[in-house]
């Protein structure tokens, strides 16, 4: 079960920007705990897009940004592409009980 | 470059047992925790399990606590998952999942093998 809420939808036309937020709770992003994106394009296994809020791996273009604040943290996605269209996710770690990792509910992102 | 080749998955009936084996290559294995993650057809991701590096610290999601069982073989650069008891929500995408960075107790996960499909029907 996902204790990590993204909106199940954002769309924007080519090159303008969009964000989704992924919203968790004290005992994961408000426990302190690093937030990372993943990128899943149709028919394949998601990639890593941001690490630790806000770095990028090599090969990432800049037009993906990262932040994380209190319980809460952003994806950005600007300059909007076409190659865009996919399926986005972020994750954590929750402290509670014995610990676990646990992923946001994923947002669609669609260029119009 | 590494790569992470998932096998194993397949047909299976409810309560009955499946294991599935992920040949690593491309880098130290036994350097690094790894870890399952699968996909229900059409849903998000969820992670099912976790294991250390020196196997000290082994995890798993409520949903699978009791029933699955991680393990990881460094002289074979194999990560393994025994599935037992399965039930039709087990039914999913199973990825084999590499920790990003050795030495870090908290991991973020890459690279991502390709997934091996497992179903779980009468």
């Amino acid at each position: 079960q996902s204790v990590l809420t993204q909106p199940p939808s954002v769309s924007g036309a080519p090159g303008q920007t969009v964000t989704i937020s992924c919203t968790g709770s004290s005992s994961n992003i408000g426990a302190g705990h690093d937030v990372h994106w993943y990128q899943q394009l149709p028919g394949s296994a998601p990639r890593l897009l941001i690490y630790v809020n806000k770095n990028r791996p090599s090969g990432v273009p800049d037009r993906f940004s990262g932040s994380k604040s209190d319980t809460s943290a952003s994806l950005a996605i600007s300059g909007l592409r076409a190659e865009d269209e996919a399926d986005y996710y972020c994750q954590s770690y929750d402290s509670s009980l014995s610990g676990s990792y646990v992923f946001g509910t994923g947002t669609k992102v669609t260029v119009l | 470059e590494v790569h992470l080749v998932e096998s194993g998955g397949g047909l299976v009936q409810p309560g009955r047992s499946l294991r599935l084996s992920c040949a690593a290559s491309g880098f130290l294995f036994g350097n690094y925790g790894m870890h399952w993650v699968r996909q229900a057809p059409g849903k998000g991701l969820e992670w099912v399990s976790s294991i250390e590096w020196n196997s000290r610290r082994i995890l798993y999601a409520d949903s699978v606590k009791g029933r699955f069982t991680i393990s990881r073989d460094d002289a074979k650069s194999s990560l393994y998952l025994q599935m037992n008891s399965l039930r039709p929500e087990d039914t999913a995408f199973y990825y084999c999942v590499k920790a990003a960075v050795h030495g870090a107790s908290i991991h973020w996960f890459d690279p991502w093998g390709q997934g091996t499909l497992v179903t779980v029907s009468s």
